[in-house]
C-alpha cells in the first residue's frame, strides 16, 4: 500500500532557487500537512489543508507556500531558498481533524 | 506557546532492561499520541490515549495518559533491539495544530 508518496526524497539547492515538494496520498483522506523536522525541534507544521481547496498556516509557514492541487495532492514550494530551511520535510494525511496521522517518508532538503 | 517537552532525550540501553520514557506539558490536551521513527522514514502511530488516566498496553509496550492530561509516559518492558528508534509524543489541542515532543532517541544494544 501506498499510503502517502512525497518527492523527491533527496535535493540540494544553492540560496536562492526555488523548487517544489510533492505530495499525494491515496487514502481518500480529507485533511493534508507539511511539517518540517530538525534536530531537538520536534516535528512543525508549516502549512496544513483541512479539505480540498483550503490551507491554512501553521507554526513555520514563512519562506514556504502550498497549493492543495486536488483531494489526492498537496503540494509545498520554496520560492528563495535560504540556508535556514535546510531539514526533513514529511507530507501527512489524516481523515480529519484529531485523526491518525500518516506521514510519507520524508524528503531531505540541503540549502547551501 | 503549547509546548511538548520529552524526556529522556537520549537513552542507550542493555537489551532486557526496562525503561521509561515522559511526555509533559503545562496544557490540557483533548488526546495524546505517541509515534515511532526509524531512520529515514515517517513517524508512525503507536497509540491514541483519550480519557485522563487511560492505559493502554501494546505487547511490550504500556502507556499511560496523565490524570488531568497534561502528560503520558511509555513504558517498554525487556527492550530488544528491534525497539530502537525516535520514540514522538503528540497532543491533540483540536482543530489540526498537532503538538509534537522533541522526541526520545533510544537504542537498545544486543
Amino acid at each position: 500500500n501506498a499510503g502517502v508518496t512525497q518527492t523527491p526524497k533527496f535535493q540540494v539547492l544553492k540560496t536562492g532557487q526555488s523548487m517544489t515538494l510533492q505530495c499525494a496520498q491515496d487514502m481518500n483522506h480529507n485533511s493534508m500537512y507539511w511539517y518540517r523536522q530538525d534536530p531537538g525541534m520536534g516535528l512543525r507544521l508549516i502549512y496544513y489543508s483541512a479539505s480540498e481547496g483550503t490551507t491554512d498556516k501553521g507554526e513555520v509557514p514563512n519562506g514556504y507556500n502550498v497549493s492543495r492541487l486536488n483531494k489526492r495532492e498537496f503540494s509545498l514550494r520554496l520560492e528563495s531558498a535560504a540556508p535556514s530551511q535546510t531539514s526533513v520535510y514529511f507530507c501527512a494525511s489524516s481523515g480529519q481533524a484529531g485523526d491518525t496521522i500518516y506521514f510519507g517518508e520524508g524528503s531531505w532538503l540541503t540549502v547551501v | 506557546t503549547q509546548l511538548l517537552e520529552q524526556s529522556p532525550q537520549f537513552l542507550s540501553i542493555q537489551e532486557g532492561e526496562n525503561l521509561t520514557v515522559y511526555c509533559n506539558s503545562s496544557s490540557v490536551f483533548s488526546s495524546l499520541q505517541w509515534y515511532r521513527q526509524e531512520p529515514g522514514e515517517g513517524p508512525v502511530l503507536l497509540v491514541t490515549v483519550v480519557t485522563g488516566g487511560e492505559v493502554k498496553k501494546l505487547k511490550r509496550l504500556t502507556f499511560q495518559f496523565g490524570d488531568a492530561r497534561k502528560d503520558s509516559s511509555l513504558h517498554i518492558t525487556a527492550a530488544q533491539p528491534g525497539d530502537t528508534g525516535l520514540y514522538l509524543c503528540a497532543g491533540e489541542t483540536g482543530g489540526f495544530k498537532t503538538i509534537f515532543g522533541a522526541g526520545t532517541r533510544l537504542f537498545v544494544k544486543a
